[in-house]
């Protein structure tokens, strides 16, 4: 089984300013790290993701996360915020193998950019 | 190529009454989970299909709750003799293939009200 933390409900930053949405997993096996956005009233986008390879992945708006293996942690950066960012922030895993795929999700993040 | 629609995208049901809820995946995906949000928290996994088949239903409760994926047609999720606590948005995910590097696509939930 796996389960997931995110350790901060409401993070407010102001525009421009760097900010870290931390999240730390829990899991016998192997996982998928997955990083979604929401945004009010709408459904779940995939932010980024990290399968294998380089420990640092980049989405295509400035986010970027780092896998740390022994840590367990999945953490979502971003050097200069902007308005557009408010939303709602959940890391997600899931399992390599098993007879299905599920993601586990925390409880997720809400990121609130002020001017 | 539609991305995973779901609809009524906003229900609202009297307590006793049942809820009907309509995914119809991204094409070519015959794949299909569905996932609950409560206020405040995470999703949750429910149910995962594949045409005709339940795969796993180990996050569904044991009454009122059922779901199919027809051959033909969306899936449905049905919620028999609501009640308030069953007030939340229930998503649905749809990948292609299950299995290495596959990815889940959300649509953009049905937001269920029970008065």
């Amino acid at each position: 089984a796996q389960s997931v933390t995110q350790l901060d409900s409401q993070v407010p930053v102001f525009e421009e300013a760097p900010v870290e949405l931390r999240c730390n997993y829990s899991s016998s096996v192997s996982v998928y790290l997955f990083w979604y956005v929401q945004y009010p009233n709408q459904g779940l986008q995939l932010l980024l993701k990290y399968l294998s390879g380089s420990t640092l992945v980049e989405s295509i708006n400035g986010f970027e996360a780092e896998f740390n293996k022994s840590q367990t942690s999945f953490h979502l950066r971003k050097p200069s915020v902007h308005i557009s960012d408010t939303a709602e922030y959940f890391c997600a895993v899931s399992p390599l193998s098993g007879s299905a795929r599920q993601l586990t999700f925390g409880s997720g993040t809400q990121l609130t950019v002020l001017p | 190529n539609a991305g995973v629609m779901q609809n009524p995208r906003h229900l609202v049901r009297r307590r006793g009454q049942e809820a009907r809820l309509r995914c119809s995946p991204m094409k070519g995906h015959s794949h299909v989970y569905w996932y609950r949000q409560l206020p405040e928290e995470g999703l949750k996994f429910m149910v995962y299909l594949q045409k005709e088949n339940i795969i796993d239903e180990s996050g569904m409760p044991k009454e009122r709750f059922s779901a199919e994926f027809p051959k033909e047609g969306p899936s449905i999720l049905r919620i028999q003799q609501v009640v308030r606590g069953d007030s939340a948005a229930y998503f649905c995910a749809s990948s292609p293939k299950r299995g290495l590097n596959t990815e889940a696509f959300f649509g953009q939930g049905t937001r269920l009200t029970v008065v």
